[in-house]
């Protein structure tokens, strides 16, 4: 079974400042790591992934996130956060016994204070 | 561009009625999913479907079918709808079945039920 936790249902920070919304997952097998972003009354936007080789992964729009096997986890960053990054944001997971489907957290609300 | 277009952004629909949700995907994927996303819940799995007339259960089926007659077309039915399925509701496809390939998702169609 694969699971995912999102850490903070709600993260505010100040523009400027550095973003960082946490996942961790649970997978018995090597997993496949995605972040999602999802503005206001829209569908799901991939934002990266993970799949295999370099651990560092870069995205759009400024976001990156690293993978690290030893803590289960692959939190998004991105140094300097803009008004426009305002948005729900999802990690998910595929694994090998869940090969077709993904599975995501609950979501964490970004807001940015001017 | 990769599409996935949902027939209607918002539905509202009385208690009893029969439902269905449309999808229509450009990109001769092989999977489709029809998601259900509820605050605090993230998005959870109704049904998936990877090959014409197949069908797999996700994680909350429960009183909600699904039909596939055409690769492109992906439909979620609620066959007597209750006021517990008010929701967002988001469809997505997927290449194959490697497992590097990510979700494009609709933009969503938002239930209320009466």
């Amino acid at each position: 079974a694969q699971s995912v936790t999102q850490l903070g249902s709600h993260v505010s920070v100040s523009e400027g400042a550095l973003v960082l919304l946490r996942c961790n997952y649970s997978s018995s097998v090597p997993p496949y790591l995605f972040w999602y972003v999802q503005y206001p009354n829209q569908g799901l936007q991939l934002l990266l992934k993970y799949t295999t080789g370099a651990t560092l992964v870069k995205g759009i729009n400024g976001f990156e996130a690293e993978f690290k096997k030893s803590e289960t986890s692959f939190h998004l960053t991105k140094p300097s956060a803009h008004m426009s990054d305002a948005a729900e944001y999802f990690c998910a997971v595929r694994s090998s016994g869940s090969a077709r489907q993904l599975t995501f957290g609950s979501g964490t609300q970004l807001t940015v204070l001017p | 561009d990769v599409k996935v277009t949902q027939s209607s952004r918002y539905l509202v629909k009385r208690t009893g009625e029969k439902v269905f949700l449309e999808c229509v995907q450009d990109m001769d994927h092989e999977n489709m999913f029809w998601y259900r996303q509820d605050p605090g819940l993230g998005l959870r799995l109704i049904y998936f479907s990877y090959d014409v007339k197949m069908k797999e259960k996700g994680d909350i089926p429960e009183g909600y079918s699904v039909s596939r007659e055409k690769k492109e077309r992906f439909s979620l039915i609620l066959e007597s709808a209750s006021t517990n399925q008010t929701s967002m509701y988001l469809c997505a496809s997927r290449a194959g079945i490697f497992m590097n390939t990510e979700a494009f998702f609709g933009q969503g169609t938002r239930l209320t039920v009466v």
